[in-house]
């Protein structure tokens, strides 16, 4: 049983490019959830999606960001002209249900922004 | 405002020594409190939820325990496999899609 996938591990972007995070939940999940974790700081909810459909989107900087999860495929963390305040470790988590049900992470992909 | 607080924020100890972490939160309508442990460069690892004051959940050696206001994770005779960063979130009623996290304890079990 695959756990939660997420690529690339690494990625290093410089200022003004575009970084694209997937995450492929574990097979059987449909709630698919973004975290960011920046230097000595906790972890931070971003975006709680569902398949073609952004439930919550409260975490998630208003501008240069967004997500989707489409029907066939993986989620996707898009961030646009990246700065290099972006540069942090990005997780991704999926669950069968949602509220209440625990969460499967990956092993996060981490951003550098040169 | 939802807030977590866990303490200390490192902890060294000797096989064998047992210690507790602290875990404190603030939150209007407390869903569920989880315990996660995540090694370096890996994802957080689900450990305990917990749902009501009084509550306490076991596993190997660690055992977790919940109040009104804080939640405490002991260890018991810890290895050095259960050297790690370990991190407390809460859980709302409403908005319980989204977990709340402190900053994390980093354990280290010296041998």
């Amino acid at each position: 049983n695959a756990g939660v996938m997420q690529n690339p591990r690494h990625l290093v972007r410089r200022r003004g490019q575009e970084a694209r995070l997937r995450c492929s939940p574990m097979k059987g999940h449909s709630h698919v959830y973004w975290y960011r974790q920046l230097p000595e700081e906790g972890l931070k909810f971003m975006v709680y999606l569902q398949k073609e459909n952004i439930i919550d989107e409260s975490g998630m900087p208003k501008e240069r960001f967004s997500a989707e999860f489409p029907k066939e495929g993986p989620s996707i963390l898009r961030i646009q002209q990246v700065v290099r305040g972006d540069s942090a470790a990005y997780f991704c988590a999926s669950s069968l249900g949602q509220g209440g049900e625990k969460l499967f992470f990956g092993s996060g992909t981490q951003l550098s922004v040169l | 405002e939802d807030q977590v607080t866990q303490s200390p924020e490192a902890l060294r100890l000797q096989e064998g020594e047992s210690s507790s972490l602290n875990c404190s939160y603030t939150v209007s309508g407390l869903r569920g409190l989880f315990w996660y442990r995540q090694d370096p460069g890996k994802g957080p690892e689900f450990l305990f939820t917990l749902y009501s004051a009084g509550e306490e959940k076991e596993k190997e050696r660690l055992k977790a325990t919940l109040t009104k206001k804080e939640s405490f994770l002991h260890i018991t005779a810890p290895k050095p496999e259960d050297s790690a960063t370990y991190l407390c979130a809460v859980q709302r009623i409403q908005g319980a899609q989204k977990l709340v996290f402190g900053q994390g304890t980093r354990l280290t079990i010296n041998p």
